[in-house]
């Protein structure tokens, strides 16, 4: 099986930066990818990670190390639209079906 | 691109009637679509696998019989929850990949059942 482990919560304040790490220990592993999600809307794909290093998509970036069976998302400049819920998801292949097995989630408040 | 649609965007039914998600790729060919059930505050949790033509693959403790999924052509694929019941609320999400090759999912805009 999968699981994934992130905080539950973080909050910062417009303008400051925030890392949100997840770690994970999974079978098959693949890739580790983030997605953000308003309250009530469909997860949006932020970034993917294959690869050790980092991977940066403007104030996003995001950083996996395969050896630790960690990655983290960091956000820069923070803007109050950031506000979301952000999820680490494993890329996984399951059976004969490539599958996402997502973490928990962290509610991302940012302050004014 | 790859813009994925779901409808309803909210339903209300009584308890022991089915009712039917539908969950559409607009402007790409979807030969897999995913069934994700949310609650509040938590995470997402795949539900069953839908493969266009052929049976869908249901995870451990999903109930086939129940969560009836239906993948008819390349672009819809339909949920059913038969004889729902209040604890069958929940946020139900689908996503399509665009490729075979590909891991990428892109989500629908979900929907909010209440069951009462």
């Amino acid at each position: 099986g999968q699981s994934l482990e992130q905080p539950s919560e973080v909050t910062a304040v417009e303008g400051a930066i925030v890392q949100i790490n997840c770690t994970y220990q999974t079978s098959g592993f693949y890739g580790l990818s983030w997605y953000q999600q308003h309250d009530g809307g469909a997860p949006t794909f932020l970034s993917y990670n294959a690869l050790d290093g980092l991977e940066e998509t403007g104030r996003f970036s995001s950083f996996l190390s395969r050896s630790d069976s960690y990655g983290y998302l960091l956000l820069q400049e923070l803007q109050m639209k950031d506000s979301a819920s952000y999820f680490c998801a494993v890329r996984v292949f399951s059976g004969s079906a490539r599958q996402l097995t997502f973490g928990s989630g962290t509610q991302l408040t940012v302050l004014p | 691109g790859a813009v994925v649609s779901q409808h309803p965007s909210r339903v209300i039914c009584k308890s022991g009637t089915s009712v039917k998600i539908e969950c559409r790729s607009l402007d790409f060919q979807a030969t897999t679509m995913f069934w994700y059930r949310q609650f509040p505050k938590k995470s997402l949790m795949l539900m069953a696998t839908s493969n266009e033509g052929s049976k869908a693959t249901y995870e451990q403790g999903v109930e086939k019989d129940k969560f009836l999924i239906n993948h008819a052509s390349l672009t819809l694929s339909t949920l059913t929850v038969t004889s729902a019941h209040p604890e069958d609320s929940s946020f139900y999400i689908c996503s399509a990949r665009v490729t075979g090759d590909s891991y990428e999912q892109y989500f629908g805009p979900g929907t909010r059942l209440t069951v009462t």
